[in-house]
């Protein structure tokens, strides 16, 4: 199986500052048959259903707000939002569907510094 | 809109089995393929399977093959989550989620969770 693991694992940031979420798997998920990473994140808070944010690596969702950004190829690939807003605090994952099974990360804690 | 409502929690003794239910609506419920995926406590997420609503194909993790069934009654847009056999290190909250498109193998939406514990 495809490890997934993220940096870090707790992430405090200041309002309006810059947060960044690494996420590295084990081996390549670039598919060279539509020059596309398989790579997903998704953002969770407590009691809700898990949201999906960016696929493709770097396709933001219709409706998640422009300060979220996936950037990444290959191995190594970041979840960076622009200026933290209060409602972001939450544990992002990402997700490989590069192989069968399907593999998250061990997720990352945001929260207000 | 697209919704996956699950069941509520469970509490069940070792050796029993659970099933969790997720009804879905805001779509053609056959379009779209059903996986189940579980979070234990301080765990990551672990993809169990799928289901393809439309044929009834499943396919399982390896870790759970053996004790985990899913099925599905299209008349009521639900699919089911059977697992069997139950040991504590299947306490968790087990989530279905719907297939983004065909093929690609992760979800757009999710339901909201379903807490098994297993305690004696």
């Amino acid at each position: 199986d495809i490890v997934m693991t993220q940096s870090p694992d707790s992430l405090p940031v200041s309002l309006g500052e810059r947060a960044t979420i690494n996420c590295k798997s084990s081996q390549s998920i670039f598919h060279t048959s539509n020059n596309e990473n398989s790579l997903a994140w998704f953002q969770h808070k407590p009691g809700q259903a898990p949201k999906l944010l960016i696929s493709w690596a770097s396709t933001r969702e219709p409706g998640v707000p422009d300060r979220f950004s996936g950037s990444g190829s290959g191995t190594d690939f970041t979840l960076t939002i622009s200026s933290l807003q209060p409602e972001d605090v939450a544990v992002y994952y990402c997700q490989q569907y590069y192989d069968i099974p399907p593999t998250f990360g061990q997720g990352t804690r945001l929260d207000i510094k | 809109q697209v919704q996956l409502v699950q069941s509520g929690a469970e509490v069940k003794k070792p050796g029993a089995s659970v099933k969790v239910s997720c009804r879905t609506s805001g779509y053609s419920f056959t379009d779209h393929t059903l996986y189940w995926v579980r979070q234990a406590p301080g765990q990551r997420p672990e993809w169990m399977g799928w289901i393809g609503t439309g044929d009834g194909n499943t396919k399982y993790s390896q870790s759970l093959q053996g004790r985990v069934t899913f099925t599905r009654d299209t008349s009521a847009s639900t699919v089911y989550m059977e697992l069997s056999s139950l040991q504590s290190e299947d306490t968790a909250t087990y989530y279905c989620a719907r297939e983004f498109r065909s093929g690609w193998f992760f979800p757009d939406y999710w339901g909201q969770g379903t807490l098994v514990t297993v305690s004696s």
